[in-house]
């Protein structure tokens, strides 16, 4: 596709549910970015591929969240035992060049999960 | 660390009216530093980013930026104000993480509303 596309575009879970959100980078894109956007936030720094290796996953803010991009192209985020807390829009990015400080990320519209 | 602090979380201005939203910079480094809108219930776009090879930066729908380093600042700004510019805004800094690759932290975001 033209742009990043992410699925679902919203989520409703029960507290205690696991959840998986799925992104489609643009193709050829080397590197992925996930972002968590809390309401009334800017988005905060997840984790990164390059390719299919996480090479950092310093944002994640719990062991509930696992990422992986198995193949280096799309990539899933999972999220266990989900909490309340858990409720944001989470932001998919891609970009081309690697290790570049000034390689525009292209975002996804977001999949917004709510939990109850 | 570097970090974008954006003041005031909503601008209002009238339709055809100057628009000016700011955003301060924090950096031991010299800063990649960038703009990006998000309309609702969709990503980010990105407007324009500084790299250092300019310090007046054009980007789309008529918005610029102009980088000083002596006022640690970039802010965003447009001559006239049209009814389709009402969105939020991010401001960001490309940021090193964990070895090569490079994150953005993003400000708080300032919601531009436009009057008719």
């Amino acid at each position: 596709g033209a742009g990043v596309s992410q699925s679902p575009r919203y989520k409703v879970a029960k507290r205690g549910q696991d959840v998986a959100l799925r992104c489609d980078p643009i193709s050829g894109h080397v590197s992925l970015f996930w972002y968590q956007q809390a309401l009334g936030q800017g988005p905060e720094f997840l984790t990164y591929f390059q390719n299919e290796a996480q090479l950092d996953k310093s944002g994640l803010p719990s062991d509930r969240f696992f990422a992986e991009r198995p193949e280096g192209s799309v990539s899933t985020l999972k999220i266990q035992r989900t909490q309340q807390e858990d409720s944001a829009v989470y932001l998919c990015a891609s970009s081309l060049i690697p290790g570049s400080g000034t390689d525009t990320q292209y975002f996804g519209p977001g999949t917004r999960l709510t939990v109850l | 660390a570097q970090s974008v602090t954006q003041l005031g979380s909503h601008v209002s201005v009238s339709e055809g009216a100057l628009v000016l939203l700011r955003c301060n910079y924090s950096s031991s480094v010299p800063p990649y530093l960038f703009w990006y809108v998000q309309y609702p219930n969709q990503g980010l776009q990105l407007l324009l980013k500084y790299t250092s090879a300019a310090t007046l930066v054009k980007g789309i729908n008529g918005f610029e930026a102009e980088f000083k380093k002596s006022e640690t600042s970039f802010h965003l700004t447009k001559p006239s104000a049209h009814m389709s510019d009402a969105a939020e805004y991010f401001c960001a800094v490309s940021v090193k993480s964990g070895g090569s690759n490079y994150k953005l932290t993003f400000g708080k975001g300032t919601l531009l509303t436009v009057n008719p």
